[in-house]
């Protein structure tokens, strides 16, 4: 099993252009998370899905979207992109019950100038 | 609003050297606590999930253990391969989500 899977791993992006993040897993999941870290901030949750077709917001969900169309991926986007958004995002993904463990994608790096 | 503070922000072991990282929270009711371990420019990895007070859990040369207000994890004996960046995170009773602290960096020198 691949696990959790992300793409791309790195991206320079110009403000005000658009992108779309994706995650990938193959453990049957029912829930996926997106993350942003930086420096200081620690994880931050930016939008969460508990279901195909379903998403909410997390702490810091203004300037994104998101999208749960398939339960193996769940799509993070950014319209119009600010150097505020520069940042690791972090997609990871876990399956309700007992243990609630989230397990963790390897990371993409934006860089918006 | 639930909170997780880690101590230090910063530890610089010996080999061999034993020592605690600390993980303060606050939480309405908590379901269970996550140890994770982040290595540089790589996704965190999942350690340990801790749910009651009292509870512990051992893997190789780390014990993570839980009271009502913090949780500890013992780094018995490390080696330079234990350096990395200790993360805690808090998951609230009826909750997917979880709350992450800023984590604690561990270098350990030979």
């Amino acid at each position: 099993n691949a696990g959790v899977t992300q793409t791309p791993k790195f991206r320079v992006l110009k403000t005000g252009q658009s992108m779309t993040l994706l995650c990938a897993q193959d453990m049957n999941h029912e829930y996926m998370y997106w993350y942003r870290q930086d420096p200081g901030m620690g994880l931050r949750l930016i939008h969460y899905s508990v279901g195909e077709g379903t998403t909410a917001k997390g702490e810091v969900p203004d300037g994104y979207n998101v999208s749960r169309l398939k339960k193996q991926n769940f799509l993070l986007g950014l319209e119009s992109a600010a150097p505020s958004q520069t940042s690791v995002y972090f997609c990871a993904s876990s399956r309700p019950g007992t243990t609630d463990t989230q397990y963790f994608g390897p990371g993409t790096r934006l860089t918006v100038l | 609003e639930d909170q997780v503070t880690q101590s230090p922000e910063a530890l610089r072991l010996q080999e061999g050297e034993s020592s605690s990282l600390n993980c303060s929270y606050t939480v309405s009711g908590l379901r269970g606590l996550f140890w994770y371990r982040q290595d540089p420019g790589k996704g965190p990895e999942f350690l340990f999930t801790l749910y009651s007070a009292g509870e512990e859990k051992e893997k190789e040369r780390l014990k993570a253990t839980l009271t009502k207000k913090e949780s500890f994890l013992h780094i018995t004996a490390p080696k330079p391969e234990d350096s990395a960046t200790y993360l805690c995170a808090v998951q609230p009773s009826g909750y997917s989500t979880l709350t992450f602290g800023k984590g604690t960096m561990l270098l350990v020198s030979p």
